[in-house]
C-alpha cells in the first residue's frame, strides 16, 4: 500500500482559469475527505465522501468548487475560475469507517498558486 | 462550532531539552482528539490519538500527550528532542459525529537547535 497520493503537487495557473487536482486514497478506505490549507493555518475541511456520495460541504467550498467521487475510488476536485484568493495547499484525505475517532491518512497535498 | 486552539505559533528549543506543545479544545460533548505532525513539503502523519480510556497516550517518536478534560487540554510532551523533530504540529478534534471531520489548530511550529 503506497498510501494517499495527489495529483499533481504544484499548480501555477492565471486568474481565471480552471484546474482540477486528484486524489488516489488507499485502495478500501471508503472515506474520503478534501481540505484546504492557507499559509500559517491549520488545515479547514472542504467536503466529504462516503463511497460515492458526498455527505457535507463546508462553506468555504463556494460555486466554483466542485467534487467528485464517481466509482467511490478517486476523488476530484475542480475549482473554476480560479481567484488569487484560491491560492493554497489542497489536501485529501482518506479513512476506513471503523467507528467514531478512526484515523484520517493525509496525502502530500497539491499546492495552488493563482497569479 | 468545534473549535481547537495552539498557543503557541513557535516554539523554539534546544536538542535534548523537553518540550511542551499547548493544545486546548472547547466542547461539552464527547471528543476524539488528535496531533499530527508535518514535515516541509510532505502530508500529514499521525503522531498519536486519544479516543478513550488512559489519559497518557504515547505516540510515535517518543511524543506523548495528555488529555485533561476538566483543563478541556490535550498537551504535547517530548522528553528530549532531536533536530529531526523539527516540523509543524497540528492538535485536531473529531466532535464524534458519523462524518469524522477533523477540526484542526493553527499550528505550532517546533524548531529544534543544536
Amino acid at each position: 500500500d503506497t498510501g494517499v497520493s495527489q495529483d499533481p503537487r504544484h499548480k501555477i495557473t492565471k486568474r481565471g482559469q480552471n484546474v482540477t487536482f486528484r486524489c488516489d486514497p488507499i485502495s478500501e478506505h471508503n472515506r474520503l475527505y478534501w481540505y484546504r490549507q492557507t499559509l500559517g493555518q491549520g488545515p479547514e475541511f472542504l467536503t466529504y465522501f462516503q463511497n460515492e456520495a458526498q455527505l457535507e460541504k463546508s462553506r468555504l467550498l463556494s460555486d466554483r468548487f466542485s467534487a467528485e467521487r464517481p466509482k467511490g475510488s478517486f476523488s476530484t476536485l475542480e475549482i473554476q475560475r480560479t481567484e488569487q484568493g484560491d491560492s493554497a495547499m489542497y489536501l485529501c484525505a482518506s479513512s476506513l469507517s471503523r467507528g467514531q475517532g478512526t484515523e484520517q491518512f493525509f496525502g502530500p497535498g497539491t499546492r495552488l498558486t493563482v497569479l | 462550532a468545534q473549535s481547537v486552539t495552539q498557543l503557541d505559533s513557535q516554539v523554539p528549543v534546544f536538542e535534548e531539552a523537553p518540550v511542551e506543545l499547548r493544545c486546548n479544545y472547547s466542547s461539552s460533548v464527547s471528543v476524539y482528539l488528535f496531533w499530527y505532525v508535518q514535515y516541509p513539503n510532505q502530508g500529514l502523519q499521525l503522531l498519536l490519538k486519544y479516543l478513550s480510556g488512559s489519559t497518557l497516550v504515547k505516540g510515535i517518536n517518543g511524543f506523548e500527550a495528555e488529555f485533561n478534560k476538566s483543563q478541556t487540554s490535550f498537551h504535547l510532551r517530548k522528553p528530549s528532542v532531536h533536530i529531526s523533530d523539527t516540523a509543524e504540529y497540528f492538535c485536531a478534534a473529531d466532535r464524534g459525529s458519523t462524518l469524522g471531520r477533523l477540526y484542526f489548530g493553527r499550528g505550532t511550529q517546533l524548531t529544534v537547535w543544536p
